[in-house]
Protein backbone atom coordinates (compact mmCIF):
# COMPACT_ATOMS: atom_id res chain seq x y z
CA UNK A 1 0.00 0.00 0.00
CA UNK A 2 1.24 3.65 -0.65
CA UNK A 3 2.05 5.72 1.75
CA UNK A 4 3.12 9.51 2.12
CA UNK A 5 4.86 10.77 5.42
CA UNK A 6 5.34 14.52 5.91
CA UNK A 7 6.59 14.61 9.43
CA UNK A 8 6.99 18.18 9.93
CA UNK A 9 3.46 19.81 10.83
CA UNK A 10 4.12 23.38 10.95
CA UNK A 11 7.24 25.63 9.59
CA UNK A 12 7.82 29.08 10.60
CA UNK A 13 10.16 31.09 8.99
CA UNK A 14 11.17 34.89 8.13
CA UNK A 15 10.98 36.21 4.92
CA UNK A 16 14.04 35.42 3.00
CA UNK A 17 14.95 32.67 4.72
CA UNK A 18 15.82 29.14 2.74
CA UNK A 19 13.27 26.37 3.91
CA UNK A 20 12.72 22.93 2.78
CA UNK A 21 9.95 20.57 3.12
CA UNK A 22 10.46 17.10 3.67
CA UNK A 23 8.27 14.40 1.81
CA UNK A 24 9.08 10.91 2.62
CA UNK A 25 6.73 8.00 0.54
CA UNK A 26 6.48 4.20 0.53
CA UNK A 27 5.64 2.06 -2.16
CA UNK A 28 5.88 -1.42 -3.59
CA UNK A 29 5.61 -0.64 -7.26
CA UNK A 30 8.65 0.66 -9.80
CA UNK A 31 6.86 3.03 -11.75
CA UNK A 32 5.36 5.51 -9.24
CA UNK A 33 4.37 9.42 -9.83
CA UNK A 34 5.06 12.30 -6.86
CA UNK A 35 3.33 15.57 -6.50
CA UNK A 36 3.73 18.49 -4.67
CA UNK A 37 0.24 20.87 -4.15
CA UNK A 38 0.49 24.24 -2.50
CA UNK A 39 -3.37 25.11 -0.53
CA UNK A 40 -2.82 29.21 0.75
CA UNK A 41 -5.10 30.83 2.81
CA UNK A 42 -7.70 31.20 0.60
CA UNK A 43 -8.29 27.19 0.49
CA UNK A 44 -8.02 26.48 -3.01
CA UNK A 45 -5.73 23.27 -4.36
CA UNK A 46 -3.11 24.34 -6.73
CA UNK A 47 -0.50 22.23 -8.24
CA UNK A 48 2.96 22.54 -8.51
CA UNK A 49 5.07 19.85 -9.49
CA UNK A 50 4.92 16.43 -11.26
CA UNK A 51 7.80 13.78 -10.97
CA UNK A 52 7.57 10.20 -12.27
CA UNK A 53 10.16 7.42 -10.40
CA UNK A 54 12.42 7.33 -13.95
CA UNK A 55 13.63 10.85 -13.38
CA UNK A 56 15.62 11.29 -10.76
CA UNK A 57 16.74 14.77 -12.10
CA UNK A 58 16.03 17.54 -9.64
CA UNK A 59 13.99 20.40 -11.07
CA UNK A 60 14.07 24.00 -10.31
CA UNK A 61 11.43 26.47 -11.18
CA UNK A 62 12.01 30.39 -9.93
CA UNK A 63 12.79 30.45 -6.08
CA UNK A 64 11.14 26.74 -5.95
CA UNK A 65 13.14 23.72 -6.67
CA UNK A 66 12.72 19.44 -5.88
CA UNK A 67 14.72 16.89 -4.90
CA UNK A 68 13.51 13.27 -5.86
CA UNK A 69 16.10 10.59 -4.06
CA UNK A 70 15.13 6.92 -4.66
CA UNK A 71 17.73 5.44 -2.53
CA UNK A 72 16.02 7.72 0.57
CA UNK A 73 12.18 7.43 -0.85
CA UNK A 74 11.95 11.16 -0.12
CA UNK A 75 10.84 14.05 -2.98
CA UNK A 76 11.97 17.17 -1.00
CA UNK A 77 10.58 20.63 -2.15
CA UNK A 78 12.84 23.78 -1.02
CA UNK A 79 11.77 27.39 -1.14
CA UNK A 80 14.56 29.71 -1.43
CA UNK A 81 14.51 33.27 -0.32
CA UNK A 82 11.21 32.64 1.16
CA UNK A 83 8.42 35.48 0.76
CA UNK A 84 5.11 36.05 2.60
CA UNK A 85 3.15 35.16 -0.16
CA UNK A 86 4.31 31.53 0.40
CA UNK A 87 2.58 31.01 3.38
CA UNK A 88 0.20 27.92 2.57
CA UNK A 89 0.21 24.79 3.27
CA UNK A 90 2.02 22.42 1.12
CA UNK A 91 1.24 18.52 0.53
CA UNK A 92 3.21 15.69 -1.02
CA UNK A 93 1.31 12.95 -3.23
CA UNK A 94 1.58 9.60 -4.54
CA UNK A 95 -0.04 7.68 -7.39
CA UNK A 96 1.06 4.18 -8.10
CA UNK A 97 -0.28 1.55 -10.53
CA UNK A 98 -3.24 -0.30 -8.74
CA UNK A 99 -2.61 -4.27 -8.43
CA UNK A 100 0.73 -3.57 -10.33
CA UNK A 101 -1.16 -2.64 -13.71
CA UNK A 102 -1.12 0.19 -15.63
CA UNK A 103 -3.92 2.46 -14.07
CA UNK A 104 -3.13 5.27 -12.00
CA UNK A 105 -6.27 6.44 -10.26
CA UNK A 106 -5.28 6.31 -6.70
CA UNK A 107 -3.51 9.10 -5.04
CA UNK A 108 -2.66 9.09 -1.32
CA UNK A 109 -1.33 12.58 0.15
CA UNK A 110 0.25 13.03 3.12
CA UNK A 111 -0.65 15.23 6.17
CA UNK A 112 0.35 18.13 5.11
CA UNK A 113 2.90 20.67 6.40
CA UNK A 114 1.60 24.48 7.45
CA UNK A 115 4.74 26.75 5.93
CA UNK A 116 4.64 30.45 7.61
CA UNK A 117 6.49 32.71 6.44
CA UNK A 118 6.67 36.05 8.82
CA UNK A 119 7.59 39.56 7.12
CA UNK B 1 -12.64 29.87 -18.97
CA UNK B 2 -11.61 26.50 -17.73
CA UNK B 3 -12.61 25.50 -14.23
CA UNK B 4 -14.15 22.82 -11.62
CA UNK B 5 -17.16 23.27 -10.06
CA UNK B 6 -18.74 22.30 -6.80
CA UNK B 7 -22.04 23.12 -5.43
CA UNK B 8 -23.18 23.68 -2.63
CA UNK B 9 -20.30 25.53 -1.50
CA UNK B 10 -21.47 24.82 2.36
CA UNK B 11 -23.97 22.80 3.35
CA UNK B 12 -25.04 22.14 7.07
CA UNK B 13 -27.52 19.34 7.27
CA UNK B 14 -29.04 16.25 9.86
CA UNK B 15 -27.88 12.82 10.38
CA UNK B 16 -29.57 10.49 7.83
CA UNK B 17 -30.80 13.41 5.12
CA UNK B 18 -29.80 12.04 2.12
CA UNK B 19 -27.53 14.92 0.25
CA UNK B 20 -25.91 15.22 -3.06
CA UNK B 21 -22.66 17.26 -3.78
CA UNK B 22 -22.47 17.84 -7.51
CA UNK B 23 -19.42 18.65 -9.74
CA UNK B 24 -18.52 19.65 -13.01
CA UNK B 25 -15.82 20.19 -15.10
CA UNK B 26 -15.44 21.79 -18.57
CA UNK B 27 -11.90 20.29 -19.74
CA UNK B 28 -13.34 17.33 -21.05
CA UNK B 29 -11.10 15.43 -18.65
CA UNK B 30 -11.01 11.87 -18.51
CA UNK B 31 -10.39 11.64 -14.90
CA UNK B 32 -12.20 12.83 -11.94
CA UNK B 33 -11.87 12.26 -8.10
CA UNK B 34 -13.49 13.40 -4.64
CA UNK B 35 -11.83 13.90 -1.69
CA UNK B 36 -12.14 14.63 1.91
CA UNK B 37 -9.87 17.45 3.91
CA UNK B 38 -9.79 16.93 7.64
CA UNK B 39 -7.30 18.70 10.31
CA UNK B 40 -3.95 16.38 10.57
CA UNK B 41 -5.21 14.14 8.41
CA UNK B 42 -4.26 15.77 4.71
CA UNK B 43 -6.61 15.34 1.53
CA UNK B 44 -7.84 11.05 1.69
CA UNK B 45 -9.43 10.08 -1.43
CA UNK B 46 -12.40 8.87 -1.33
CA UNK B 47 -13.74 7.89 -4.86
CA UNK B 48 -12.22 8.49 -8.38
CA UNK B 49 -13.39 7.72 -11.94
CA UNK B 50 -10.72 6.60 -14.65
CA UNK B 51 -13.25 7.39 -17.52
CA UNK B 52 -16.92 7.40 -18.13
CA UNK B 53 -18.62 4.35 -16.26
CA UNK B 54 -15.69 3.63 -14.71
CA UNK B 55 -15.20 4.08 -10.47
CA UNK B 56 -13.45 3.15 -8.13
CA UNK B 57 -12.93 3.29 -4.65
CA UNK B 58 -10.23 5.49 -3.12
CA UNK B 59 -8.73 5.19 0.48
CA UNK B 60 -12.24 6.25 2.56
CA UNK B 61 -15.07 4.76 0.47
CA UNK B 62 -17.74 3.71 3.36
CA UNK B 63 -20.66 6.21 3.51
CA UNK B 64 -20.37 7.86 0.02
CA UNK B 65 -21.73 6.86 -3.60
CA UNK B 66 -20.39 8.37 -6.82
CA UNK B 67 -21.74 7.71 -10.44
CA UNK B 68 -20.26 8.83 -13.93
CA UNK B 69 -23.01 8.68 -16.06
CA UNK B 70 -21.11 11.60 -18.15
CA UNK B 71 -17.47 13.25 -18.71
CA UNK B 72 -17.94 16.14 -17.37
CA UNK B 73 -19.83 15.55 -13.93
CA UNK B 74 -18.96 13.24 -11.13
CA UNK B 75 -21.68 13.95 -7.85
CA UNK B 76 -20.52 12.08 -4.71
CA UNK B 77 -23.84 11.38 -2.57
CA UNK B 78 -23.85 10.61 0.75
CA UNK B 79 -27.21 8.35 1.51
CA UNK B 80 -27.34 8.50 4.78
CA UNK B 81 -25.08 11.33 6.36
CA UNK B 82 -23.59 10.73 9.78
CA UNK B 83 -21.74 13.83 12.14
CA UNK B 84 -17.90 11.97 10.85
CA UNK B 85 -18.94 12.73 7.72
CA UNK B 86 -18.36 16.38 8.17
CA UNK B 87 -15.32 17.74 6.59
CA UNK B 88 -14.44 20.09 3.67
CA UNK B 89 -14.57 18.49 -0.15
CA UNK B 90 -12.67 18.76 -2.97
CA UNK B 91 -13.72 17.67 -6.58
CA UNK B 92 -10.71 17.08 -8.79
CA UNK B 93 -10.39 16.12 -12.33
CA UNK B 94 -6.96 15.66 -15.03
CA UNK B 95 -6.88 15.16 -18.59
CA UNK B 96 -5.85 11.30 -17.19
CA UNK B 97 -4.40 9.76 -14.12
CA UNK B 98 -1.86 10.85 -12.87
CA UNK B 99 -1.36 14.26 -14.27
CA UNK B 100 -2.22 17.40 -12.58
CA UNK B 101 -5.44 17.66 -11.45
CA UNK B 102 -7.27 20.62 -11.49
CA UNK B 103 -9.39 21.16 -8.24
CA UNK B 104 -13.03 23.07 -7.28
CA UNK B 105 -13.18 25.57 -4.44
CA UNK B 106 -14.63 23.12 -1.97
CA UNK B 107 -17.77 22.23 -0.34
CA UNK B 108 -17.95 22.09 3.88
CA UNK B 109 -20.51 19.95 4.68
CA UNK B 110 -21.46 19.66 8.49
CA UNK B 111 -23.64 17.00 9.54
CA UNK B 112 -25.68 17.96 12.93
Amino acid sequence: AQKVTQAQTEISVVEKEDVTLDCVYETRDTTYYLFWYKQPPSGELVFLIRRNSFDEQNEISGRYSWNFQKSTSSFNFTITASQVVDSAVYFCALSEAIAGGTSYGKLTFGQGTILTVHP
Amino acid sequence: EAQVTQNPRYLITVTGKKLTVTCSQNMNHEYMSWYRQDPGLGLRQIYYSMNVEVTDKGDVPEGYKVSRKEKRNFPLILESPSPNQTSLYFCASSLTGPREQYFGPGTRLTVT
